[in-house]
C-alpha cells in the first residue's frame, strides 16, 4: 500500500527566509505527486502536481517542488517566505495512469512565520 | 466558477440525532470524494463516487455513516445516529481528470 511521510510536524521560520518542507513516499512506480495547501478553517488547495517530464514542477504562489526518484522523495521549496503563507500544507499521492484518482496524504507540515 | 459548494459549514447536534451534510460538486467533475479530517487521524477517505456511482466505500467508518449522490451535481454524507467521536471536519472534493478540489468543509460538533 502507498504511504507518504512528511518528516516534520511543525516548522517556523522567518519572513523572507527560505523554505523546503520534505515529503517521501512509499510506492511500487512513481505516482501521481501533489502538494495541497490549507489555511485556518478553509478547504485545501492545491499548489502544484507532477505527473511526469521535468523534475522541478512550479506552482502557485512561488511555490515549486522537485522530484527525487532516487530519495522518492518531493519537497516543497519557496525562497522567500511571506507571513501569509503560514499554513498547514499536505503532501499528496495518487496511483499513476487513469482510472481511480484516489490520494493518500501525509499527516500536514503546519508551518508558522515570525514577522 | 463557484468551486465546490458544502453546507452547513457549522453543525452542532447532540449525541443520537442524524446529521446530513451536503456537497456541491464543480459542475463538468465527474469524480466525488467524501473525507474526514481530525487531530488525531489527519484526512481520511471516507467513500468516493465516480459519475454518480459509489466506487470506493471501504473508508466509511461504520453502518451508522452513509453517503449517496443521486445526480451529478449533489452528495450528501449521512450519521445516524451521531456520536461525539464523529466530531471532525468532513471536506467534499471533485475530481477534474488527476487534480482533486475541495471545498471549504463542514465542521461537525456532536456534543
Amino acid at each position: 500500500a502507498q504511504s507518504v511521510t512528511q518528516p516534520d510536524i511543525h516548522i517556523t521560520v522567518s519572513e523572507g527566509a527560505s523554505l523546503e518542507l520534505r515529503c517521501n513516499y512509499s510506492y511500487g512506480a512513481t505516482p501521481y505527486l501533489f502538494w495541497y495547501v490549507q489555511s485556518p478553517g478553509q478547504g485545501l488547495q492545491l499548489l502544484l502536481k507532477y505527473f511526469s517530464g521535468d523534475t522541478l514542477v512550479q506552482g502557485i504562489k512561488g511555490f515549486e517542488a522537485e522530484f527525487k526518484r532516487s530519495q522518492s522523495s518531493f519537497n516543497l521549496r519557496k525562497p522567500s517566505v511571506h507571513w501569509s503563507d503560514a499554513a498547514e500544507y499536505f503532501c499528496a499521492v495518487a496511483p499513476p495512469g487513469a482510472g481511480s484518482y484516489q490520494l493518500t496524504f501525509g499527516k500536514g507540515t503546519k508551518l508558522s512565520v515570525i514577522p | 466558477d463557484a468551486g465546490v459548494i458544502q453546507s452547513p459549514r457549522h453543525e452542532v447536534t447532540e449525541m443520537g440525532q442524524e446529521v446530513t451534510l451536503r456537497c456541491k460538486p464543480i459542475s463538468g467533475h465527474n469524480s466525488l470524494f467524501w473525507y474526514r479530517q481530525t487531530m488525531m487521524r489527519g484526512l481520511e477517505l471516507l467513500i468516493y463516487f465516480n459519475n454518480n456511482v459509489p466506487i470506493d466505500d471501504s473508508g466509511m467508518p461504520e453502518d451508522r455513516f452513509s453517503a449517496k449522490m443521486p445526480n451529478a451535481s449533489f452528495s450528501t454524507l449521512k450519521i445516524q445516529p451521531s456520536e461525539p467521536r464523529d466530531s471532525a471536519v468532513y471536506f467534499c472534493a471533485s475530481t477534474e481528470r488527476e487534480t482533486q478540489y475541495f471545498g471549504p468543509g463542514t465542521r461537525l460538533l456532536v456534543l
